[in-house]
């Protein structure tokens, strides 16, 4: 695998159930991020990660729990979800560290989640 | 604040013809300056950044943007469109005065349509 990737692809789920998104960065980089995007909607930054450490959570709600157990994998737990969460989850990578320099954010194919 | 402004949520031109979309930054200091592309159920796609190295900036796909310091601008051309090119485009900017700010600021995005 290269890249960033994301499982599933395609998730529907109701209101009551528990889920996970995968996100999996094969790029040596130290920084993760969650986005989410809605239809006709601004890309939202939701959860920054460097060196395994949340640097960033942009008034997310408690119902998306990010876990990120090392610099390669990084998780989105979903609980009691509502309708309006409905959207494309994007994962990216950065090289991060804090260091100078462009940082370009390579992103995964996302998660089409979709509640019920 | 830093902010990026996309001028035009649908642009729409024909094949063959010349492809302008606009953005517009606000910034005391020039930032890191990026194009992406999102193709219709996948993830961002880097086009091309802007690093201070060259004003004019070529990217994949044919696709070039200046930056115009005086202008605050960094606008995405390409001499010729294809029906290829149908996506959605964002732009996004990084601040240099802050290194270990490495989030990206993002525009709305602009969908190219593109007509036969």
């Amino acid at each position: 695998e290269t890249g960033v990737t994301q499982t599933p692809r395609h998730l529907v789920m109701g209101m009551t159930n528990k889920k996970s998104l995968k996100c999996e960065q094969h790029l040596g980089h130290n920084a993760m991020y969650w986005y989410k995007q809605s239809a006709k909607k601004p890309l939202e930054l939701m959860f920054v990660y460097n060196f395994k450490e949340q640097t960033e959570n942009n008034s997310v709600p408690s119902r998306f729990s990010p876990e990120c157990p090392n610099s390669s994998h990084l998780f989105l737990h979903l609980h009691t979800l509502q309708p309006e969460d409905s959207a494309l989850y994007l994962c990216a990578s950065s090289p991060g560290g804090g260091g100078k320099g462009s940082n370009e954010q390579f992103f995964g194919p996302g998660t089409r989640l979709t509640v019920l | 604040a830093q902010s990026v402004t996309q001028l035009g949520s649908h642009v729409s031109v024909s094949e063959g013809a010349l492809v302008l979309l606009r953005c517009n930054y606000s910034s005391s200091v020039p930032p890191y300056l990026f194009w992406y592309v999102q193709y219709p159920n996948q993830g961002l796609q880097l086009l091309l950044k802007y690093t201070s190295a060259a004003t004019l900036v070529k990217g994949i796909n044919g696709f070039e943007a200046e930056f115009k310091k005086s202008e605050t601008s960094f606008h995405l051309t390409k001499p010729s469109a294809h029906m290829s090119d149908a996506a959605e485009y964002f732009c996004a900017v990084r601040s240099r005065e802050m290194d270990s700010n490495y989030q990206l600021i993002w525009g709305a995005g602009t969908k190219l349509i593109i007509k036969p």
